[in-house]
């Protein structure tokens, strides 16, 4: 079976531009999350999103957004980018949140890593 | 407050040798679960283990091992005869049926030949 796959894989843009970033999560998972991973760092929650509403939202401005497809697809889109910006961006897949039964573990993709110049 | 602590920055060892990598949690809650991630420098985090708040018991996966004690909220992850493969970023992670995970800041295990 396939794993979370992300894409672009890897981006370079320049500050006040926009970018979107895509997830596909493993077949059956209805549940997507997305990280930031600054280098140094532990990777830091944005968003969640369970049957295509969303579920939570960390301390990020609102430049971040995020939405959840029919296929429960996601795409993190972030506008009017900064140069802290740049980080590697992680999406990861679970089949429903909550703490029951090993259903809430997150299989994270390769990640998109993002360079604002 | 929740809050997941990797004191251990860097480690290194020479091949075979055994690494214990440390994780201390602080949660009020009394269901969560542990999680610990590799973090290869491809940047994948892979899932190698999880526990649940009710279940103390350590175990052994191979090379592998646990040690869950809530008296002292550590979590700790031992590999034993370590090999350059084990190379990699470990990431502790502490869940409490929310929306998200909390990461320590990860701690670098650098194996040597």
């Amino acid at each position: 079976d396939a794993g979370v796959t992300q894409s672009p894989t890897h981006l370079i843009k320049t500050r006040g531009q926009q970018v979107t970033l895509r997830c596909s999560p493993i077949s059956g998972h209805k549940s997507v999350s997305w990280y930031q991973q600054v280098l140094g760092q532990g990777p830091q929650f944005i968003f969640q999103y369970y049957e295509k509403e969303e579920r939570g939202r960390g301390n990020f401005p609102d430049r971040f957004s995020a939405r959840q497809f029919p296929n429960y697809s996601s795409e993190l889109n972030v506008n009017a980018l900064l140069l802290g910006d740049s980080a590697l961006y992680l999406c990861a897949s679970s089949q429903e949140p909550g703490t029951s039964g090993g259903e809430e573990t997150q299989y994270f993709g390769p990640g998109t890593r993002l360079l604002v110049l | 407050a929740q809050k997941v602590t990797q004191a251990q920055t860097e480690i290194s060892v020479v091949e075979k040798e055994d690494v214990t990598l440390d994780c201390v949690y602080e949660t009020r809650d009394t269901t969560y679960y542990l999680f610990w991630y590799k973090q290869p420098p491809s940047g994948e985090l892979v899932f190698l283990i999880r526990r649940n708040s009710f279940d103390e018991q350590n175990e052994i996966s191979g090379r592998y091992s646990w040690n869950f004690q809530k008296s002292t909220s550590s979590f700790n992850f031992t590999i034993t005869a370590s090999q350059v493969v084990d190379s990699a970023v470990y990431f502790c992670a502490l869940y409490t049926g929310t929306y998200k995970y909390i990461f320590g800041t990860g701690t670098r295990l650098k194996v040597l030949a």
